[in-house]
């Protein structure tokens, strides 16, 4: 049972334009949502969360809207940077302190 | 502070030997996952513990499969008569009781042969 659902398996944009990357879930009890990013090789690496008592939050580049109706976030990348091309996870964290990943995005950013 | 250490990096076992994965948590951390990354997909749990105690193995196949997490020492991830189709990256992750991200490690490829 796919809790957190990313229906994009890939994404490209070019440098300086925004990537908006969606994420649904299902599960009405989770308290947190993050977005890891991962690079090939290497482990997934924290990027930016949310609450779910929240709608938005912003960390430089990266900002993550929740709209809790819809069960739906999105993590958007303004400018965009070829460094940012990466595998991007949202996970959704319940009560319970457990962790539910998506399959992931592929963003490429093109130059 | 050292991040999450995973050992090996790479394994390569034959089919029908025994894997074993090591997971040490950053220090002050006491929650361990681990998730199966199978080449193509996304990130899978697996199972999720505290010290001494395996809080949901929802994720982990019924036989073969097992994982602990002791009082003292890293958390194991064993894989019993290995086949081909557990080739894949196994990632941990760790956090410390009541924060919100976890901190992943490298990661250890499985290759059986």
């Amino acid at each position: 049972d796919q809790q957190v659902k990313q229906n994009s398996p890939s994404l490209s944009v070019q440098e300086g334009r925004i990537s908006i990357l969606n994420c649904d879930y299902t599960n009405s009890m989770f308290d947190y949502f993050l977005w890891y990013k991962k690079y090939p090789a290497e482990g997934p690496t924290f990027l930016i969360s949310i609450s779910s008592i929240k709608d938005k939050n912003e960390d430089g580049r990266f900002t993550v809207f929740l709209n809790k109706s819809a069960k739906h976030l999105s993590l958007h990348i303004v400018p965009s940077q070829p460094g940012d091309s990466a595998v991007y996870f949202c996970a959704g964290i319940n009560t319970g302190n457990q962790f539910y990943f998506g399959t992931g995005t592929s963003l490429t950013v093109i130059p | 502070n050292a991040g999450v250490m995973q050992n090996p990096r790479h394994l390569v076992r034959r089919r029908g030997q025994e894997a074993r994965l090591r997971c040490s948590p950053m220090k002050g951390h006491s929650h361990v996952y681990w998730y199966r990354q199978l080449p193509e997909e996304g990130l899978k749990f697996m199972v999720y513990l505290q010290k001494e105690n395996i809080i949901d193995e929802s994720g982990m196949p019924k036989e073969r499969f097992s994982a602990e997490f002791p009082k003292e020492g890293p958390s194991i991830l064993r894989i019993q008569q290995v086949v081909r189709g557990d080739s894949a990256a196994y990632f941990c992750a760790s956090s410390p009781s009541g924060w919100v991200e976890a901190f992943f490690g490298q990661g250890t490829r499985l290759t059986v042969v």
